[in-house]
């Protein structure tokens, strides 16, 4: 199993701001993924974070927007860019086991954008 | 990855079998089904996952058909605390976008007393 820390727990921030999400998980992994959550629905995924390379985006997200760090096997950023109430949601961090294809989540970092 | 269709809330009673299906009926030869959950305000817990044969841990059971296009989650003694909306994916394991998951909307089930 992986253990994963994610910093801050929920933050309320100003419209306009930016907001660095932190995830630190206890074992080396390849890759590590960025999801969304916002109120009452699903997860949808955000983007992929390699080490050693840029991290890729899914549709509809765009690096400007959640420009993403990935500097060692173990840690990530997260920045939420230029916040508007629409932001308002839950980020969360993942990684997979490296056997069996199971997914560890972080508890996530509820953002409310005021 | 394949799509999967559940029903959008179920209710069970305490101490009774949670049965929850999920249709997954145009999922490739490679593709695995995973289950997870997700409990109010918490990050999303992994609980049973499976290819062709029916799985158990000590969380659940997993149930799915022999033509591979649905399965079934059980959880033998529902309590309180597995109230939660539970995620079935179907992705294939372990290849370069491994953990990327496609996240439908889910089944929210609801143990009563």
């Amino acid at each position: 199993s992986a253990v994963i820390s994610q910093k801050p727990s929920r933050d309320i921030c100003q419209r306009g701001t930016s907001l660095t999400i932190q995830c630190q998980v206890d074992s080396q992994v390849t890759m590590m993924f960025w999801y969304r959550q916002q109120p009452g629905q699903s997860l949808t995924l955000i983007a992929t974070a390699n080490q050693g390379s840029e991290a890729t985006y899914e549709s509809g997200f765009v690096i400007d927007k959640f420009p993403i760090s990935r500097p060692n096997l173990t840690f990530s950023t997260l920045t939420v860019s230029n916040m508007s109430p629409e932001d308002s949601s839950i980020y969360l961090c993942s990684v997979e086991a490296w056997t069996g294809g199971k997914a560890f989540f972080g508890q996530g970092t509820r953002l409310t954008v005021v | 990855d394949a799509k999967t269709t559940q029903p959008t809330s179920m209710d069970c009673a305490e101490g009774r079998a949670a049965n929850l299906p999920c249709n997954h009926s145009t999922i490739s030869g490679n593709e695995y089904v995973y289950w997870y959950r997700q409990i109010h305000s918490q990050g999303p817990q992994y609980i049973i996952h499976g290819l062709k044969n029916n799985e158990t841990n000590e969380m659940a059971s997993l149930i799915i058909t022999e033509d591979r296009k649905s399965s079934t989650l059980i959880l033998p003694h529902a309590t309180l605390r597995d109230t939660a909306v539970y995620y079935c994916i179907v992705r294939v394991a372990g290849n370069t976008n491994a953990g990327k998951s496609t996240f439908g909307d889910g089944t929210t089930l609801t143990v009563k007393p």
